[in-house]
């Protein structure tokens, strides 16, 4: 069974608009984190943001928001006011307490238009 | 912040030849490094963990003969893939544990390295 499901495989906003990406996990573990990743075209990964499973508030940087509903197992990426920068692959994983390993989920690429 | 480098980049090479991939981390030391492969349009899998001075782990349907991984000291790990066909052809990416890490050990302590570009002809 998949431990990330990210249901959308592509999205496309229109800039400056707020945009939500999809993440559900599965675990039965509680203690792990959750962590949402950027890659763009050049191939790296760039952390964006983490949320522990013990947090009560959900984590914000910057323009990024972590949208945490524990008792859903959700854990969904806001971006506010997009940028055309910020057209690249998102990628959410998880890391189990018991565990050493980050997994991850499909991906959604997201486009942002002009 | 934390650094972790790779080499090469990028590598061709032919068919039955073996390619040596290096992951370092430049400013901390890591007692665990992971090896992920990406296809194009897909997901970071993982391949194995990769323990300083231990036999590595890998993820089940990985050939460990075929993907040699050596943990010499805890700032470099490489990845050897042997024998290499074109349907080893990947993006491999490498991310290393800060051994500094304090606390549940949960935080983005994980720094990932920029790829490796791999084609084999």
């Amino acid at each position: 069974a998949q431990k990330i499901t990210q249901t959308q495989p592509g999205m496309f906003v229109q800039e400056k608009e707020a945009v939500t990406l999809d993440c559900t996990y599965d675990t039965s573990d509680q203690s792990y984190g959750l962590f949402w990743y950027k890659q763009p075209s050049s191939g790296e990964m760039i952390f964006l943001i983490y949320q522990g499973s013990y947090d009560e508030q959900n984590a914000t940087e910057g323009r990024y928001s972590l949208n945490f509903q524990k008792a859903r197992k959700s854990a969904n990426l806001v971006i506010s006011a997009s940028q055309l920068g910020d057209s690249a692959m998102y990628f959410c994983a998880m890391r189990e307490y018991r565990d050493d390993k980050i997994i991850f989920g499909k991906g959604t690429r997201l486009h942002i238009l002009p | 912040g934390a650094v972790v480098s790779q080499h090469p980049s990028w590598v061709i090479c032919k068919s039955g030849t073996s390619v040596k991939i290096e992951c370092r981390s430049l400013d901390f030391q890591a007692t665990t490094m992971f090896w992920y492969r990406q296809f194009p349009k897909q997901s970071l899998m993982l391949m194995a963990t990769s323990n300083e001075g231990s036999k590595a782990t890998y993820e089940q349907g990985v050939e460990k003969d075929k993907f040699l991984i050596n943990h010499a000291s805890l700032t470099l790990s490489t990845l050897t893939v042997t024998s290499a066909h074109p349907e080893d052809s990947s993006f491999y990416i490498c991310s290393a544990r800060d051994l500094g890490t304090s606390g549940l050990g949960l935080y983005n302590e994980q720094f990932f390295g920029p790829g490796t570009r791999l084609t084999v002809l």
